[in-house]
């Protein structure tokens, strides 16, 4: 299965809300997770099965969708978020990611 | 608290087997519930699934790696390992042993950078 994430770059401000979008190539119910990834280090779960916030993560992140079609939402960004996100699908195996979506600072 | 943590060497000589362990510690790799991961991430880029065992045994390959993996755990130690034959410099990337509950991979290890060269 292919998931796509739009876009592949987003550029904004601390405060702002953010939105970025994974896309499957055939539905995947939601069996759909969220990763943040910080340069150098491994990615972080932040949502899992499509919008469950795993314990520990800011509840500034939301995650929706169902089918093929999914969002991340980071309500007001923080400096700490600005990091790559990935999307990773877990309906079929091999599980596959997402191609990451960079959030830099605008 | 559940910790990861890989070793191996870095640097891999074309066309020879890559060998990478991962340590677990804060669980017993033989607990119920846990599916033991390789992920691999080539540098600049996305995630790659590699595989991943439970520990009856049962094991998961990516097809389009599964000709030249091998994953294994040894329950003695609380380690699973990863063998990836016939590398090339394709096969160089940061290496993440990772765990979770088959759906997700809620713990990593710090990853490891492997690169293939002669």
């Amino acid at each position: 299965i292919q998931m796509t994430q739009s876009p592949s770059s987003l550029s904004a401000s601390v405060g702002d809300r953010v939105t970025i979008t994974c896309r499957a190539s055939q539905t995947i119910s939601s069996y759909l997770n969220w990763y943040q990834q910080k340069p150098g280090k491994a990615p972080k779960l932040l949502i899992y099965a499509a919008s469950n916030l795993q314990s520990g993560v800011p509840s500034r992140f939301s995650g929706s969708g169902s089918g093929t079609d999914f969002t991340l939402t980071i309500s007001s960004l923080q400096p700490e978020d600005f990091a790559t996100y990935y999307c990773q699908q877990s309906y079929i195996t091999p599980q596959t990611f997402g191609q990451g979506t960079k959030l830099e600072i605008k | 608290q559940v910790h990861l943590q890989e070793s191996g060497p870095g640097l891999v000589k074309p066309s020879q087997t890559l060998s990478l362990t991962c340590t677990v510690s804060g669980v017993s790799i033989t607990s119920g519930g846990y599916y033991w991961s390789w992920i691999r991430q080539h540098p600049g880029k996305g995630l790659e699934w590699i595989a991943y065992i439970y520990y009856s045994g049962s094991t998961y390959y990516n097809s389009s790696l599964k000709s030249r993996v091998v994953i294994s755990v040894d329950t003695s130690k609380n380690q699973f390992s990863l063998k990836l034959t016939s590398v090339t410099a394709a096969d160089t990337a940061v290496y993440y042993c990772a765990s979770g509950n088959g759906y997700n991979f809620l713990y990593w290890g710090q990853g490891t950078l492997v690169t293939v060269s002669s």
